[in-house]
């Protein structure tokens, strides 16, 4: 059984920094794309980063860039987000989701960041 | 705002059909093929529905159903069931490594 359990969220204060960690199983993560998408209290989700199965090719949405590192520890089937000079607006729920066909084939639970002073 | 435009809101009776719509534009819906829908229970995990505007995962039933026209896509969904009701979310490839999402839609089972 697939499984994406993401952990590291909490609070931090406007321009603080935090990083998430997401912990795959029940695949070979090593042969997969991987996301972080995000979701604020209400709306919609936001595609934030992706990132190939070997590291080599990353990308970000244009409102991270610069803020936010993805990553990946293959040995570890671990995904991971560094995300520095954090804002009000980064607020919300993130998920850890997988690559499939363009599409998004397994997400986690999500993991809650709040950015408030 | 969402880049993707969905209703807030559709509704139907046990065995009904609904469809909602997915508004993009000619750089993320009408420029490529790679539609997905996804169904939201609040508190689990998003399941995906539909990938690459009508193909369905293993597990889905075909009761589910997508399809594009120019910058819209839609979901279908018949035979409504009471555990349909859920939020629904479009998403579309955008090009250069990017994705875009629909601000999603409410289902209620009446």
């Amino acid at each position: 059984e697939v499984q994406l359990v993401e952990s590291g969220g909490g609070l931090v204060p406007p321009g603080g920094s935090l990083r998430l960690s997401c912990a795959a199983s029940g695949f070979i993560f090593s042969d997969h794309v991987m996301h972080w998408v995000r979701q604020a209290p209400g709306r919609g989700p936001v595609w934030v980063s992706r990132i190939s199965h070997d590291a080599t090719v990353i990308s970000y949405a244009d409102s991270v860039k610069g803020r936010f590192t993805i990553s990946r520890d293959n040995a570890k089937n671990t995904l991971y987000l560094q995300m520095t000079s954090l804002r009000a607006e980064d607020t919300g729920l993130y998920y850890c989701t997988r690559d499939s066909a363009w599409s998004f084939d397994y997400w986690g639970q999500g993991i809650l960041v709040t950015v408030s002073s | 705002q969402s880049v993707l435009s969905q209703p807030r809101s559709v509704s139907g009776s046990p065995g009904q059909s609904v469809t909602i719509s997915c508004t993009g534009t000619s750089s993320d819906i009408g420029a490529y093929n790679y539609v997905s829908w996804y169904q939201h229970h609040p508190g689990k995990a998003p399941r995906l529905l539909i990938y690459y505007v009508t193909e369905r995962p293993s597990g889905i039933p075909d009761r589910f159903s997508g399809s594009k026209s120019d910058n819209m896509a839609s979901l279908t969904i018949s035979g409504l069931q009471a555990e349909d009701e859920a939020d629904y979310y479009c998403c579309s490839y955008a090009g250069s490594s990017s994705w875009v999402f629909g601000g999603g839609t409410k289902l209620t089972v009446l």
